[in-house]
């Protein structure tokens, strides 16, 4: 299995508080994302980075933010939760730019917001 | 039109027998495809790319088809323990956007 672990697995919150998500990498790969998964919806990038401090956006960006400050660590924080954040979130790594390249995936973290 | 289309199901299937699921996805300039599966309560794990040959991986065989913009996945001799739900995953040229599918749901019945 690749190398990911996601912190926390399990998260309960209210809504308005500021939540930190954690994906750690040890395959010293360049590319991460953040995706969410929620019924009726297939994964759905958040944002992405394609090295340390280089981050972009994806198709459901509003009321995210991301910083990779170390190869190994990519962060998703919610500044102010709300309730249509509850969700599965998802990271994957991947190694390269090559069209051919998969992505590989975390544990994934289920975060509810009350 | 979503971008990438499938079945959800379930399919329901015996033991043994053969199952077949198809994905169309809407951008003519997609570049690679895959097949993830995803257990329940799991993440997605790569099931298999698809080239444009078609290619196999022991009982799985996946096909694409561009002219008619859809790949496909065919199980043969199933197993209790392909019951998953399959995701059809489609890559753009240069870029790193993966759209994925909201998966097919497969059972196989004993």
């Amino acid at each position: 299995d690749a190398g990911i672990t996601q912190s926390p697995r399990h998260k309960v919150t209210e809504t308005g508080t500021p939540v930190t998500l954690r994906c750690h990498q040890t395959e010293n790969h360049r590319y991460m994302y953040w995706y969410r998964q929620d019924p009726g919806h297939g994964l759905r990038l958040i944002h992405y980075s394609y090295g340390v401090k280089d981050t972009d956006k994806g198709e459901v960006s509003d009321g995210y933010s991301v910083s990779r400050s170390k190869t190994e660590d990519f962060l998703l924080t919610l500044e102010s939760a709300t309730s249509s954040q509850t969700s599965v979130y998802f990271c994957a790594i991947s190694a390269g730019h090559g069209s051919n390249q998969p992505q590989h995936f975390g544990d994934g973290t289920r975060l509810s917001i009350l | 039109r979503k971008e990438v289309e499938q079945d959800p199901g379930p399919f329901n299937v015996p033991e043994g027998a053969t199952v077949a699921f198809n994905c169309t996805y809407s951008n003519s300039a997609s570049q690679s495809f895959f097949w993830y599966r995803q257990d329940c309560r799991k993440e997605p794990k790569l099931l298999m790319s698809v080239y444009s040959s078609g290619n196999e991986d022991g009982r799985f065989t996946a096909q694409l088809n561009r002219a008619s913009q859809y790949i496909s996945l065919l199980i043969r001799d199933s197993k209790l323990s392909d019951s998953a739900t399959y995701l059809c995953v489609v890559k753009g040229l240069g870029n790193e956007k993966l759209t994925f599918g909201t998966g097919t749901r497969l059972t196989i019945i004993p």
